[in-house]
This record gives structure tokens, sequence and C-alpha cells, in this order.
């Protein structure tokens, strides 16, 4: 069946790099994607989403890639600060679909 | 209040209890959503609501009842549940069932003995 997933389960940064987080995706007739962020006791937080028909998307500090030859999705966290430590995962969907579909997540670490 | 709002936070019950978890979303939204989270697992959807009518019930077990009197209300009634339920369960809205952006609540963590 689709899935969505994520390449690495952890990723661990020095405060200031730059993070790159990944996703991969299997359905090919996925046209919206989202990327959330999750902090320990809380809720899913919308951070920023791409449609098909476009390759970037830049939001403030984030930008999502999006190449659909290889389905893969990616999310760049300029100047990674200790608040942005968090589970990132991704979804992606049919827009004529009503489903979200969620990957397993990347837990972000952001040493001082 | 804004946003998405759930309660209790925390739920601690036995497997004959009865609980029932709440949720409110106060974005005008018309699509609400019951979600499972598991650890190390990816969000399950549970039941989707749209204007107050069930349009996705995703093979959830009879002992997980959902409840939604109006578009800005979700309840999740809860009873005979098995400690394999524990996980946190999140509340979202949605402007409407097919929109694409979905908005979450804190969640309720839920521990059952």
């Amino acid at each position: 069946g689709e899935s969505v997933g994520l390449h690495l389960p952890t990723l661990s940064v020095q405060e200031g790099d730059n993070s790159i987080i990944n996703c991969a995706y299997s359905n090919s007739a996925s046209d919206y994607f989202i990327w959330y962020k999750q902090e320990s006791g809380k809720g899913p937080q919308f951070i920023i989403d791409i449609r098909s028909n476009m390759d970037k998307r830049q939001g403030q500090r984030v930008t999502v890639l999006l190449n659909k030859t290889v389905k893969h999705l990616s999310l760049q966290i300029a100047a990674t600060q200790p608040g942005d430590s968090a589970v990132y995962f991704c979804a992606e969907k049919e827009t004529s679909g009503s489903r979200l579909t969620f990957g397993e997540g990347t837990q972000l670490t952001v040493n001082p | 209040e804004t946003g998405v709002t759930q309660t209790p936070r925390h739920l601690v019950m036995g497997m004959t209890n009865k609980k029932s978890l709440k949720c409110e979303q106060h974005l005008g939204h018309n699509a609400m959503y019951w979600y499972k989270q598991s650890a190390k697992k990816p969000l399950e959807l549970m039941f989707v609501y749209s204007l107050e009518e069930r349009v996705e019930n995703n093979s959830v077990p009879s002992r997980f009842s959902p409840e939604c009197p109006n578009s800005s209300h979700l309840f999740l009634h809860l009873h005979t549940l098995q400690p394999e339920d524990s996980a946190l369960y999140l509340c979202a809205s949605s402007q409407d069932w097919l929109t694409d952006t979905q908005y979450f609540g804190p969640g309720t963590r839920l521990t059952v003995l």
C-alpha cells in the first residue's frame, strides 16, 4: 500500500547549523505535502506545505523541496535553534482524496 | 481561546471504566478528526466528521465511540479499553473535509491499566 516514510529516525545538529530532514513517499498520485513539527507533550504543529506544481517553497527559516521524479520531500531549517528540537514528520495527500498519510517522524535534537 | 483544545490532557483508566475525551475547535472549521498516535508509529486516522456527519470510520473497534454534536465539538467515548489502547489521542480540524491542512490539538495522553 501507499506509505510515507522518513529516511532517518534521529538527527542531531549543533545550534546555528542548517538541518535537513528527508521524507520519501510512494504514492505517485499525491499532489499535496505538509511538514509538521511535534514538540514533547504537544500536538503536531503545521510548519509549511507544498503542492506538486512547485519544486520549492520557503517560509521563515524553513524551506521545503519536492522532487517528484524520485518521490522525495525535504525540510530544510536554517540556523537551527534549541527551540527547533522536536519530532518532524511529513504527510501527503491526493487533492481529490480526504486522507492525509503520515510518516513516522524524525527526532531533531539541537545541541547548544 | 483559539485553535483546537482537548480535555483532559492526561487520563488513566481501568479496563472496566467508561470515560470520554473532548475536543473543541475555535477556528470555524467544518471537519473534525480523531487520530491515535502510538510510540514510534505514524498517526492513525480513526474517525472523520464533516458538518457533524461521520464520513470515515477507519475500522476502529467498537469500544471507541465518537460523537459530534455540532461542528465545534467532538467527543470520543471510551469503554472496556485494553492496555494496548494506551496512546496519545489527537483531535484535528480543517476548513472542510477535503481541505488539505489539518490543525491539531495538544492531545490526550491515555493510559489503560
